[in-house]
């Protein structure tokens, strides 16, 4: 079966600090990969998406960036932490289009504050 | 550019209630997606609707997708507070390659004892 990690699970860190969340799947290859942000009692906002290795789509220009280093290894990251960078961040995979669409299989998430 | 919309984006009912919440999309969209969030945590998979007229059912919770009318409806029958969570719905469009989910706003469902 596919399970997918993220760590870590919460993040304290001060505005200006550098970020790095990553997120790992096992049990399939080549998924699509998926970064999502969502603020306090809000939805979800798609911030990068990877069809494969290398392959890093951008949704909203920020102050994060995202890597694929591996193909079931999908990280985020920030030079410089802002407050508007605090939330709970939610890594995700799905299968290439089969049966079941983009059914999308979500991690438990990385609650990030930034002070 | 596809939007979703859902509605009510809260909703606060009774147990034993019975209600529907609504999931409407702005252009032709193929596949509809539900998900559950409790409060907290992560995002589920309810349900995944392929095609129009599809019906899937789990428990007290059924889901429908008329793609005619861009509309898809998750119906709570006889509801109970284990059923307090958000709602997603999200829609794509089958494509050759990869074209994006675009999730709704999500319903905040409270289930009042």
């Amino acid at each position: 079966s596919q399970t997918i990690h993220q760590w870590p699970a919460t993040l304290v860190q001060p505005v200006g600090s550098p970020l790095s969340l990553e997120c790992t799947v096992e049990g399939t290859s080549n998924p699509n990969l998926y970064w999502y942000r969502q603020a306090a009692g809000r939805g979800l906002q798609l911030l990068f998406y990877s069809v494969g290795i290398g392959q890093i789509s951008s949704e909203v220009p920020q102050n994060l960036s995202a890597s694929r280093p591996q193909d079931r290894q999908f990280i985020l990251s920030s030079k410089k932490l802002l407050l508007s960078d605090s939330g709970f961040y939610l890594c995700a995979w799905s299968r290439d289009q089969d049966s079941r669409g983009y059914e999308q299989y979500f991690g438990p998430g990385t609650r990030l504050t930034v002070t | 550019e596809l939007k979703v919309e859902q509605n009510p984006l809260f909703l606060s009912m009774q147990e034993g209630k019975n209600y529907t919440i609504y999931c409407n999309y702005s252009t032709t969209s193929d596949r509809l997606y539900w998900y559950r969030q409790d409060p907290g945590k992560s995002l589920e998979s309810l349900f995944v609707l392929l095609s129009n007229g599809a019906v899937k059912q789990e428990g007290r919770l059924m889901a429908s997708l008329d793609t005619k009318a861009r509309l898809s409806t998750l119906h709570i029958t006889a509801a109970v507070h284990d059923l307090s969570a958000t709602y997603f719905c999200a829609v794509d469009r089958v494509k050759t390659s990869y074209d994006k989910v675009i999730f709704g706003p999500g319903t905040s469902l409270s289930v009042i004892p």
